[in-house]
C-alpha cells in the first residue's frame, strides 16, 4: 500500500462550523505533513508531525488545529474559518521526518477541496 | 515559493521535447526535486537529484543541475498529451530538524496534438 488517502474529497462549510479533515497512510511513515494550496500557487507548508509529535508549525492561525492520534493518522480540525481559507488542503507523509537520514520522498494524498462560505 | 523561480507556462507540440527551467537560492540544498500535479490531484514526485550530481536520466526524463548558477532543468523527451500538468521545482530546506521541500510557483505544461 503506497497510498495516502484523504477524506472528504470536497467540503463546504460556513464560517461558524466546526469540521475535520482526515489523512491516513499505512506505509509505516513516521512523518506527516499538512499543506495549503491556493489556485495557481505552490503548496505552502502548514504543519509537520515527526514521530507523532508536532515539529513544525509555520505560524498557522489557531483556527486550524492539527492532531496526530497515531502514526498512521493525521487530522486537521477547522473552526471559525474565513472565506480566504478556501483552498486545496494536501496531506503528505515520508519515511522519516529528521534531517540527515538520506533522501526523504514525500508521498502526497489527492487533497481535500475546502470552500468556506 | 519566492525562493524558487520558474516560468509559469510552456506550450509544446506532441512528440517534441519540453524543457522546464528553475532557479533556486539555497546553495546548501541537499536534494532538488521535480513534482507533477495533474488537475484536481495531489503532487507526484517525478524525479530528484542529489546536489553532488550534474545530471540524472530516468527514461524520458533528464534532470540537469548547475550548482554554480543554482539552475535546475527538467527535460521531457517525446512529450505526450498525458504530460500536460503543472510541474513544480522544489529545493530542500532544513527546518526544525527536517528537510522540507520549498516549492516554486509551478510551470503549466500544455501539450498540443
Amino acid at each position: 500500500d503506497t497510498e495516502v488517502t484523504q477524506t472528504p474529497k470536497h467540503l463546504v462549510m460556513g464560517m461558524t462550523n466546526k469540521k475535520s479533515l482526515k489523512c491516513e497512510q499505512h506505509m509505516g511513515h513516521r512523518a506527516m505533513y499538512w499543506y495549503k494550496q491556493k489556485a495557481k500557487k505552490p503548496p505552502e507548508l502548514m504543519f509537520v508531525y515527526s514521530y507523532e509529535k508536532l515539529s513544525i508549525n509555520e505560524s498557522v492561525p489557531s483556527r486550524f488545529s492539527p492532531e496526530c492520534p497515531n502514526s498512521s493518522l493525521l487530522n486537521l480540525h477547522l473552526h471559525a474559518l474565513q472565506p480566504e481559507d478556501s483552498a486545496l488542503y494536501l496531506c503528505a507523509s515520508s519515511q522519516e521526518g529528521r534531517a540527515g537520514v538520506g533522501f526523504n520522498e514525500q508521498f502526497f494524498g489527492p487533497g481535500t477541496r475546502l470552500t468556506v462560505l | 515559493g519566492e525562493d524558487v523561480e520558474q516560468s509559469l507556462f510552456l506550450s509544446v507540440r506532441e512528440g517534441d521535447s519540453s524543457v522546464i527551467n528553475c532557479t533556486y537560492t539555497d546553495s546548501s540544498s541537499t536534494y532538488l526535486y521535480w513534482y507533477k500535479q495533474e488537475p484536481g490531484a495531489g503532487l507526484q514526485l517525478l524525479t530528484y537529484i542529489f546536489s553532488n550530481m550534474d545530471m540524472k536520466q530516468d527514461q524520458r526524463l533528464t534532470v540537469l543541475l548547475n550548482k554554480k548558477d543554482k539552475h535546475l532543468s527538467l527535460r521531457i523527451a517525446d512529450t505526450q498529451t498525458g504530460d500536460s500538468a503543472i510541474y513544480f521545482c522544489a529545493e530542500s530546506i532544513m527546518s526544525g530538524g527536517s528537510y522540507i521541500p520549498t516549492f516554486g510557483r509551478g510551470t503549466s505544461l500544455i501539450v498540443h496534438p
